[in-house]
């Protein structure tokens, strides 16, 4: 039921591209990215309804696959800031309730 | 406060001893949630308010675990008996669920550690 996240772990150099996949075998009603700096809480990035939406925060968008059930998070052009875990939430049934389950993470480093 | 706060930020307590873990939500949110957090792994929701009622507690590991917020705003999260593998980040979060963002915002959580 735990989505499955991929890659593990991305060392990238500044200005650098990467993206992150998570993907479910369960139907998903919504799709949640967050960021984890180490000792911090994790921060809202941006959240995906099934419908197949393409959201964007700056240099960081997002996809969901509904029909495969599997979210994109894309990271442009990264910053030093970019660094820390990834992890997307998903939520499914049929209502938007924010009872998540989070994939194990992806840690970013970016590298200067 | 601005945020979502929580206390203790860190407790060691003896294997067998009871704890208890506050969190203190964003003024007016109508949701909040318990999650865990094992070392190098993501958050497992434990439970949810809406209010001060429970809606889910599916999560919660066993019966040792036991969460309250009896007004409304304040919750808390006991654990009796603790054992070695309730070691964990306790993450609380807070949604105002009155729009479709659906942003859960975190507290830092409250570290324990059962020795």
């Amino acid at each position: 039921q735990q989505p499955v996240q991929s890659p593990q772990a991305v060392i990238l150099r500044e200005g650098e591209d990467a993206v992150i996949n998570c993907s479910s075998s369960k139907a998903l009603y919504s799709v949640h990215w967050y960021r984890q700096k180490h000792g911090e809480a994790p921060v809202f990035l941006m959240i995906l309804l099934k419908g197949g939406e393409q959201k964007g925060h700056d240099k960081i968008s997002a996809s969901f696959n509904e029909k495969k059930q599997q979210s994109s998070l894309y990271l442009t052009a990264s910053q030093l800031s970019y660094s820390g875990t990834y992890f997307c939430g998903t939520e499914m049934g049929s209502s938007n309730t924010g009872k998540l389950i989070f994939g194990q993470g992806t840690t970013l480093q970016v590298k200067p | 406060g601005a945020g979502v706060s929580q206390s203790p930020r860190y407790k060691v307590a003896k294997r067998g001893q009871d704890v208890a873990l506050r969190c203190d939500p964003i003024s007016g949110h109508v949701s909040l949630f318990w999650y865990q957090q094992a070392l190098g792994q993501g958050p497992e929701f434990l439970t949810y308010f809406q209010n001060e009622a429970q809606l889910d507690k599916s999560g919660l590991p066993s019966d040792r675990f036991f969460a309250e917020r009896p007004e409304g705003s304040v919750s808390t999260l006991k654990i009796q008996r603790t054992q070695q593998e309730d070691s964990a980040v306790y993450l609380c979060a807070s949604s105002a669920r009155d729009s479709n963002t659906g942003e859960l915002f975190f507290g830092e959580g409250s570290r324990l550690t059962v020795l």
